[in-house]
């Protein structure tokens, strides 16, 4: 069936690295979503990428989907304190059904 | 507040037990989505009602059945409880034409 691998399904970094997670998918998506969820908290949706080769950026954050559209990512710039929690990818296949990726988990070392 | 209401937010109860949870979707969301993520895991797709029908379904148990009613609130009832079925089961509801899931808080079942 279909499937979004999400990788690392962990990052460590110091407050102010650099966040990056990566998600791919078996067969060419529709569109790709990206959700938040804070510890002890529910998913949040954060954006939506429909186009092939498509880039959007919210503040320090910019997702990209590939030309493929297989393929898409989140970096995080200059991660902070509110960026910790678990940001997940959620794929439309072909039956319009969402595939969701296993979830990258954003732990900022103290 | 999401607009999408889970009741009850935490549950506790023994093994062999039924119990079911509620939800109520977003005012004007037909679409009602049930998933259940266990501790530090991804989202399990469960089940998916439109409009008081069944659309779509995942890796449900036999032993967990759902419905939505009339009302377009929805139940997800959870039969025979296993200790492995301790987890968060969420509800998130989409309008008719909408791509984006608004997710409740959540409902934290443990069974001891």
């Amino acid at each position: 069936g279909q499937q979004v691998m999400q990788i690392p399904q962990y990052q460590h970094v110091q407050e102010g690295e650099d966040f990056t997670t990566y998600c791919n998918s078996s067969t060419t998506l529709s569109n790709i979503q990206w959700y938040k969820q804070r510890p002890g908290g529910h998913p949040v949706f954060l954006i939506q990428l429909v186009k092939s080769g498509e880039v959007k950026k919210q503040k320090r954050l910019t997702f990209q989907f590939g030309e493929a559209k297989k393929n898409s990512s989140l970096h995080i710039t200059a991660t902070q304190t509110t960026d910790v929690g678990t940001y997940f990818c959620a794929g439309r296949g072909s039956n319009y059904q969402l595939i969701w990726g296993a979830g990258t988990k954003l732990i900022i070392k103290p | 507040d999401s607009g999408v209401t889970q009741t009850p937010k935490h549950l506790i109860t023994a093994t062999g037990q039924r119990v079911t949870l509620r939800c109520s979707p977003r005012s004007g969301d037909l679409s009602v989505y049930w998933y259940q993520q266990s501790l530090d895991q991804g989202l399990q797709f469960l089940i998916q009602y439109y409009n008081g029908e069944e659309r779509a379904k995942g890796n449900i148990l036999e032993r967990f059945s759902a419905q939505q009613f009339p009302d377009l609130h929805s139940e997800l009832n959870l039969s025979s409880l296993e200790l492995g079925d301790s987890a968060l089961y969420f509800c998130a509801s989409t309008s008719s034409g909408a791509n984006v899931l608004t997710f409740g808080a959540g409902s934290r079942l443990t069974v001891l």
